[in-house]
């Protein structure tokens, strides 16, 4: 196991809902990075926090958004969900102190939209 | 854009090696990962190469070819618990934004 735990494990909504899923990084670890991993797919990268900022993006729209506590914790949100939102959402955690670290993941939030 | 390929899947029996060819074309380039994944878990970390030439870590090596954008993954030895997806990813700018492929599915068969 990896120290990086998210909850809830999994999640049912309907379209235009919105969704809050949370994440605690592994202790000692200051930056966590939001993953979407669709069925059969790789994992896409959503955004990154360090320092409780954003530092990164991917090709996600604004209603993917994100936060980072002073614990490092970090929630990620989901307004007005669309059916293709349906997915497992993975949280990864890392130190920053060397590059080309390994990312440590969670087990994931299994998201499904109807 | 970005780009990377893996093969779907590949089949192999217990005890024999399966090399998993990995190709990328992407905009930033600090390292290229290997993940493993069972199904319903998080992705795991392998191996990882930033300079030419292979890396071993005990039954699994990885080789990457900087200027052929060419990366494999071997798996020696096979056992049935390494039947899982291996994800090819590339770390776009050294902070861990992961580029990844859509994995290949080893099935391991007795």
């Amino acid at each position: 196991e990896t120290g990086v735990t998210q909850s809830p494990t999994h999640l049912i909504k309907t379209r235009g809902q919105q969704v809050t899923l949370r994440c605690s990084s592994q202790s000692g670890h200051n930056t966590v990075s939001w993953y979407q991993q669709a069925l059969g797919q790789g994992p896409q990268f959503i955004f990154q926090y360090y320092r409780e900022e954003e530092n990164g993006r991917g090709n996600f729209p604004p209603r993917f958004s994100g936060l980072q506590f002073p614990n490092y914790s970090s929630e990620l949100n989901v307004n007005a969900l669309e059916l293709d939102d349906s997915a497992l959402y993975l949280c990864a955690s890392s130190t920053r102190q060397a590059t080309n670290e390994k990312l440590f993941f969670g087990s994931g939030t299994q998201l499904s939209v109807l | 854009g970005q780009n990377i390929d893996q093969p779907t899947e590949m089949t192999a029996t217990e005890g024999a090696i399966v090399q998993i060819n990995c190709t990328y074309q992407t905009s930033g380039f600090n390292g290229l990962f290997w993940y493993q994944q069972h199904a319903g878990e998080a992705p795991t970390f392998l191996s990882y190469n930033v300079l030419d030439g292979l890396e071993e870590k005990g039954r699994f090596s990885s080789f990457l070819s900087r200027s052929k954008g060419y990366s494999y993954l071997l798996l020696k030895e096979l056992q049935m618990k390494d039947s899982a997806s291996y994800l090819c990813a590339v770390n776009l700018d050294s902070w861990g934004k992961f580029q990844f492929g859509a994995g290949t599915q080893v099935v391991v068969t007795p």
